[in-house]
């Protein structure tokens, strides 16, 4: 079966230290990957999408980064944190070969910038 | 690109009590329709969706609506139990800028189900 993992589960960070969250998946290949933040409120905000090895396509711009080195691996970061980066960060995939399938979430990393 | 519109932001329901959450969507091209529930603290997790060729879907206590041409789908929960409290959150698929499909999400709705 196929797992998502995310780590670490929560962080706390200096303004303008760099940032590095990796999320890795397990089970399946070629998925499409998805990194996702969730700020003050409930909302679900596309930060990052890849579909392939070091293609990787920005929503919004902001501060942060994200690379895809391999097949299952998807990074984010980011060289020098700000306060409005504080956030829950959520990595998910979904199979890039099938039609109208879920995207399955990792755990989530609560990242407070401080 | 897609749009995806949830309402309410907050319900609170007794235990026993029915929950309606409404969402809207804008891509008429859209045609997968998935409900998450996201604890505290946790990822989202999938707990119903339906496709367009449905109209209706169950799962004991959960349902979902579909309705294609006034482009809308709300989850029903009944007989509301305390484990039930979460944020929940609609979802529609569309094409993305990049001709990738991908989920838009509405803004959640948070359900407390008080004993």
């Amino acid at each position: 079966s196929q797992t998502i993992h995310q780590w670490p589960a929560t962080l706390v960070q200096p303004v303008g230290s760099p940032l590095s969250l990796e999320c890795t998946v397990e089970g399946t290949s070629n998925p499409n990957l998805y990194w996702y933040r969730q700020a003050a409120g409930r909302g679900l905000q596309l930060l990052f999408y890849s579909v392939g090895i070091g293609q990787i396509s920005s929503e919004v711009p902001q501060n942060l980064s994200a690379s895809r080195p391999q097949d299952r691996q998807f990074i984010l970061s980011s060289k020098k944190l700000l306060l409005s980066d504080s956030g829950f960060y959520l990595c998910a995939w979904n199979n890039r070969f099938l039609k109208n399938t879920e995207a399955f979430f990792g755990q989530g990393t609560r990242l407070t910038v401080v | 690109g897609e749009n995806v519109e949830q309402h309410p932001s907050t319900l609170s329901v007794q235990e026993g009590d029915s929950a309606v959450i409404k969402c809207t969507y804008s891509d008429s091209a859209s045609n997968y329709f998935p409900w998450y529930k996201q604890e505290l603290g946790k990822g989202p997790q999938l707990i119903i969706d339906i496709r367009s060729n449905v109209g209706e879907k169950k799962d004991q206590r959960i349902a979902v609506t579909l309705n294609k041409t006034a482009k809308h789908f709300s989850l029903h929960i009944t007989e509301t139990q305390p484990e039930d409290s979460a944020v929940y959150f609609c979802a529609a698929d569309a094409r993305n800028s990049g001709s990738a499909r991908q989920l838009t999400f509405g803004s959640g709705t948070q359900l407390t189900v008080l004993p």
